[in-house]
């Protein structure tokens, strides 16, 4: 079985300042997808970013970006410019090869402070 | 587009008791996944629906249930309700059961407490 280890309970940056959310995980799988989602107060879980295992170029959408060390089993979220809309907080989730359920981390909330 | 909607919004029940939750996926997917989300934890995989057929299922005992029909909507039924199945339950669809491809889209969840 895989497991998702997020170890920032809470995480605190100023607007506009860079901040990284860090995600490990454990599996004996060889192809796998990892995921970072968002979730605001309203309760919806949003995807922020998703990375293949198989692909050694890290993710990047907009001001989210990814490092993907896969040896070291590590999928950590970097933030940049950070806003007062991304206080949130921020579940890793790994699903494996095919057709199965997510398993996701503990989260890291995350406030931007003004 | 109408994403996923969940309903009831909240919901109090007493233990012992059974309670059915709904969902309606996203217009265009066919997948139905339910998650329970305790207090202070991220969400845990309940079970998958495609094609009116549980798939998938996590670590949770037979007293969670479900249903798929015809037009992709769900159903999860909890019987004998204890206290410790008071969680938020998110429902999230996806297409062709892939969590990749067609990433989740997650509705805004049953917050469901059990006295």
């Amino acid at each position: 079985a895989q497991t998702v280890t997020q170890s920032q309970p809470e995480m605190s940056v100023q607007e506009a300042e860079t901040v990284t959310l860090s995600c490990t995980y454990d599996t004996s799988e060889n192809n796998y997808y990892l995921f970072w989602y968002k979730q605001p107060p309203s309760r919806q879980m949003i995807l922020v970013i998703r990375q293949e295992a198989y692909k050694q170029q890290n993710a990047t959408e907009n001001r989210f970006s990814v490092n993907f060390q896969k040896a070291a089993k590590s999928f950590s979220l970097k933030i940049s410019d950070s806003q007062l809309g991304d206080t949130a907080m921020y579940f890793c989730a790994f699903s494996g090869g095919g057709a199965d359920g997510l398993t996701f981390g503990k989260g890291t909330h995350l406030i931007i402070q003004p | 587009d109408a994403g996923v909607t969940q309903s009831p919004t909240h919901l109090i029940k007493t233990r012992g008791q059974q309670v059915t939750l709904r969902c309606s996926p996203k217009s265009g997917h066919d997948t139905v996944s339910w998650y329970q989300q305790a207090l202070g934890q991220g969400p845990q995989f309940i079970f998958q629906y495609y094609e009116e057929e549980e798939r998938q299922r996590g670590n949770f005992p037979d007293r969670f249930s479900g249903h798929q029909f015809p037009n992709y909507s769900s159903e999860l039924n909890v019987n004998a309700l204890l206290l410790g199945d008071s969680a938020l339950y998110l429902c999230a669809s996806s297409f062709l059961l892939s969590s990749y491809n067609s990433p989740l889209h997650f509705g805004n969840g049953t917050r469901l407490t059990v006295t």
